[in-house]
């Protein structure tokens, strides 16, 4: 089975520009989430997308945005690209299972991320 | 806000020994999920263990195993018998159990090294 599939894999992009990520979750899961995880750091959530509604929201500004197709992939959008861009995009897809009590247990599997670089 | 941290930023072995990987988090939920996943070079984000939070019993996966302190809000990682395929970026991370995102809060990450 395929796994969760990201694209492009390397961007260089110029400031003040727009760019778009692509991700294709794992067939039968219904949640993507993306993550920017700069040089050095750990990733930070930036969206997740269930049943193409938005569940969560990250501190990034709205220079930010994503949506989720019918077919469960998604888009995420950068606007007016800054330097401090620049970064690996993560995309992780889960397959959401609620859980007595109302809670949801999932496993977030990840795709190879896009390397994006704001020059 | 969840945070989670990683005070070791670089650890070593040496190839068939034994490391720990240290982890602490914050929260005032009982209920959530803690993970540790394994960043090769390759970028790839790889799920190694998962402790629920209500389970007393720790995890183990094969050579990885934890030692969950619920009460110090402790969260380690045990490797026995490290093998060169164990060296890459580790993160620890936090999920609460309920609210409706799956957000994941990670620490800053051990950059594990095994030396042959």
């Amino acid at each position: 089975d395929a796994g969760v599939t990201q694209s492009p894999t390397h961007l260089i992009k110029t400031r003040g520009q727009h760019v778009t990520l692509r991700c294709s979750p794992i067939s039968g899961h219904k949640s993507v989430s993306w993550y920017q995880q700069v040089l050095g750091q750990g990733p930070q959530f930036i969206f997740q997308y269930y049943e193409k509604e938005e569940r969560g929201r990250g501190n990034f500004p709205d220079r930010f945005s994503a949506r989720q197709f019918p077919n469960y992939s998604s888009e995420l959008n950068v606007n007016a690209l800054l330097l401090g861009d620049s970064a690996l995009y993560l995309c992780a897809s889960s397959l959401v299972v609620v859980v007595a009590g109302g809670g949801s247990d999932t496993e977030a599997f990840f795709g190879q991320g896009t390397r994006l670089t704001v020059v | 806000a969840q945070t989670v941290t990683q005070s070791q930023p670089e650890m070593s072995v040496q190839e068939a020994e034994t490391v720990t990987l240290s982890c602490t988090y914050d929260t005032s939920e009982s209920d959530y999920y803690l993970f540790w996943y394994k960043q090769p070079p390759s970028r790839q984000m790889i799920l190694v263990i998962r402790q629920e939070a209500y389970k007393q019993q720790n995890a183990t996966e094969n050579r990885f195993s934890v030692n969950f302190q619920k009460a110090a809000k402790s969260f380690s990682l045990k490797i026995s018998d490290s093998q060169l395929g164990d060296a890459a970026m580790y993160f620890c991370a936090y999920r609460r159990a309920r609210g409706g995102s799956e957000k994941l809060v990670f620490g800053k990450g051990t950059k594990l090294t095994v030396n042959p």
